[in-house]
């Protein structure tokens, strides 16, 4: 199997931007989804695919994605968003899945 | 509403067993494939297994390979994840979650709210 790093801490002040990043070999052939996960709480997704939020999710969500790297980026970043968050994808056989290590959000 | 309900968590000795039981509700899991994640105290989201939607095909993390198998009981919309051999690394709060496949992308649209294995000594 694959695997996904991911940086383990990113801050970022009120209101402003933050990029969190995914990288393994296996995001060259199958797009990463992202997961925010509150602490004592399920995952929730918030970007799949190319760059698709499910409904109810903030549209300063976004995603992106190029070679071995994927983003997710969080413009105006509000105190809510404060969570760790997980990128997740296809192992490179195709049947399994390998999730990042997390990233924890703070936001200033 | 799409719900997926875990139980069947516990504290278990090393080397002993225990199966996991999830029941969705709100939509027919010979439909979509479901997963099931798991969690350590302090650690990170950890993938275990798929099963697919018609039961044909399974697979499981090299970490448990061997040891965990699944089952399914359609009359009481319920997957089984049975865990043998268990040891303290096994650890964790089990989540059952289903795959969405939209415009050809795969996710976990759907999360239970987990059930707690302690495997201890």
């Amino acid at each position: 199997s694959s695997e996904l790093t991911q940086d383990p801490a990113v801050s970022v002040a009120l209101g402003q931007t933050v990029r969190i990043t995914c990288q393994g070999d296996n995001l060259r052939s199958y797009y990463a989804s992202w997961y925010q996960q509150k602490p004592r709480q399920a995952p929730v997704v918030v970007i799949y695919g190319k760059n698709n939020r499910p409904s109810g999710i903030p549209d300063r969500f976004s995603g992106s994605g190029s070679g071995g790297t994927a983003s997710l980026t969080i413009t105006g970043a509000q105190a809510e968003d404060e969570a760790d968050y997980y990128c997740v994808s296809r192992d490179s056989s195709g049947n399994q899945r390998v999730f990042g290590g997390g990233t924890k959000l703070t936001v200033l | 509403q799409v719900q997926l309900v875990e139980s069947g968590g516990g504290v278990v000795q090393p080397g002993t067993s225990l199966r996991l039981s999830c029941v969705v509700s709100g939509f027919s899991f010979t439909s979509y494939g479901i997963h099931w994640v798991r969690q350590a105290p302090g650690a990170g989201l950890e993938w275990v297994a798929v099963t697919w939607y018609d039961g044909t095909y399974e697979y499981f993390a090299d970490s448990v390979s061997g040891r965990f198998t699944m089952s399914r009981d359609p009359s009481s919309n319920t997957l089984f994840l049975q865990m043998n051999s268990l040891t303290v690394e096994d650890t964790a709060v089990y989540y059952c979650a289903r795959e969405d496949i939209s415009t050809g992308y795969r996710y976990f649209a759907y999360w239970g709210q987990g059930t707690l294995v302690t495997v201890s000594s």
